[in-house]
């Protein structure tokens, strides 16, 4: 069985400060890693994702996160706020001997960017 | 760009009724998921397809839901009747057979009155 703890329900950040939203996987066998972000009334668009390549993962808009087997985390982060980055963001993970793909997501974290 | 397409956005429905939402994945993509969003909480797996075939309902509440993939293309999920803890966003997702991340529409927002 796998899951992933996400910390922090609301993040605030300034504007042009670093974001860091942290997340913890558990999982059995290898996982798949993935970064959701999910604007008010909207669905869930991909950040990145981890498939066992590099462990530092770029993504769009500017954000990267890097997977660390030690400490089974997979935390996302971007050098700068922009006020667009305002969301929710969910972290997820999939057992990649599951062929059938099975997400299974975080409790979310809301960012706030303060001008 | 191809998209999951969803029907209705929004859905406003008095408890006890019954009321359907249509999902439309990605052509070509074979696994299809419905998944429940409470606010404020992450999304939790309702049922999974592969193809026309159910490969995880176990936490489908199959007394009031239902969900089908009759041709394995598009999929309808119905609830009857409705009952108040039931408002939620259901999101619908797709996956290619030999793709790792999943795809999201745009979800349908039901309210229940």
């Amino acid at each position: 069985a796998q899951s992933v703890t996400q910390l922090g329900s609301h993040v605030s950040v300034s504007e042009g400060a670093l974001v860091l939203l942290r997340c913890n996987y558990s999982s059995s066998v290898p996982p798949y890693l993935f970064w959701y972000v999910q604007y008010p009334n909207q669905g869930l668009q991909l950040l990145l994702k981890y498939t066992s390549a590099a462990t530092l993962v770029k993504g769009i808009n500017g954000f990267e996160a890097e997977f660390k087997k030690s400490e089974t985390s997979f935390h996302l982060t971007k050098p700068s706020a922009h006020m667009s980055d305002a969301a929710e963001y969910f972290c997820a993970v999939s057992d990649r001997s599951d062929s059938w793909g099975k997400l299974q997501f975080g409790a979310g974290t809301q960012v706030v960017v303060t001008p | 760009e191809a998209e999951v397409a969803q029907s209705p956005r929004y859905k406003i429905t008095e408890k006890s009724q019954a009321v359907a939402f249509w999902c439309d994945p990605i052509s070509g993509h074979a696994t299809l998921y419905w998944y429940r969003q409470i606010l404020g909480q992450g999304p939790e797996l309702l049922v999974q397809f592969q193809d026309e075939s159910v490969v995880d309902d176990s936490q489908l509440p199959k007394d009031r839901f239902s969900a089908e993939r009759l041709k394995g293309v598009d999929s309808t999920l119905k609830i009857q009747p409705a009952e108040l803890g039931d408002s939620a966003m259901y999101l619908c997702a797709s996956r290619a057979d030999r793709g790792t991340e999943a795809f999201f529409g745009q979800g349908t927002r039901l309210t229940v009155v």
